[in-house]
């Protein structure tokens, strides 16, 4: 019944070293979402995908980047990871039928640790 | 300056009834409020929306009143599962802007 699934849970990496994460869902939703949430904060919005539209949040790092190939898949790249990037990554949908209070949906996260 | 405002944290005992308050003075007219759940290690969860006067659901109620500066999400007989961090949102945008959250510790 998994809606909104994220690969890997877990993810070490090292200091520079590129790293994607991955994010799919079943639901057919237009719209796509890339969250970071460290220890203890609120999710703070990266970016997300409207359809194919990307839309990046004013004050997100140029070190991370998103690819949306097609309606069911969704990647974050980040180029090279410092030690504060260290954090959980949310990926959520939402149906995008242009309702405002649209519902959105979150996956389980990747827990990203950075060496 | 936030959007909303939200206690920091709440303890309960199971059986009791959870009431969290959320100040939003600055709400627009498009504004609706939403609450989120979340579990340690796991993203947010959909609780309730709501525009003005109450909302219902088979988990949880949402009171607005007439002014909409505030919101109040009522818990009812809570239970150690219940234990999560729960986010209000004042939103006129599909995008979330998260605020600090306010912790609930169910206790036996």
């Amino acid at each position: 019944d998994a809606m909104v699934i994220q690969n890997p849970r877990y993810q070490v990496t090292q200091f520079g070293k590129p790293v994607t994460l991955s994010c799919s869902q079943t639901l057919n939703h237009n719209v796509m979402y890339w969250y970071q949430q460290k220890s203890s904060q609120a999710p703070k919005l990266l970016f997300h995908y409207y359809d194919k539209d990307f839309n990046n949040e004013a004050d997100t790092p140029d070190n991370f980047q998103s690819r949306r190939p097609n309606t069911s898949f969704c990647f974050l790249d980040i180029r090279s990871p410092g030690l504060g990037d260290a954090a959980m990554y949310l990926c959520a949908t939402s149906f995008g039928g242009g309702e405002v209070e649209e519902t959105q949906y979150f996956g389980p996260g990747t827990r990203l640790l950075v060496l | 300056l936030a959007k909303t405002t939200q206690p920091i944290s709440m303890d309960s005992y199971e059986g009791q009834e959870v009431n969290i308050t959320c100040s939003h003075n600055n709400i627009a007219t498009n504004d609706y409020i939403t609450w989120y759940q979340q579990f340690p290690s796991q993203g947010p969860r959909f609780i309730i929306q709501g525009y003005k006067t109450k909302v219902t659901n088979e988990v949880a109620s949402l009171f607005i009143p007439a002014d909409r500066k505030s919101s109040t999400l009522s818990l009812p007989r809570v239970s150690l599962s219940d234990t999560a961090v729960y986010y209000c949102l004042v939103e006129n945008d599909y995008k979330l802007s998260f605020g600090a959250g306010t912790t609930v510790t169910v206790r036996a």
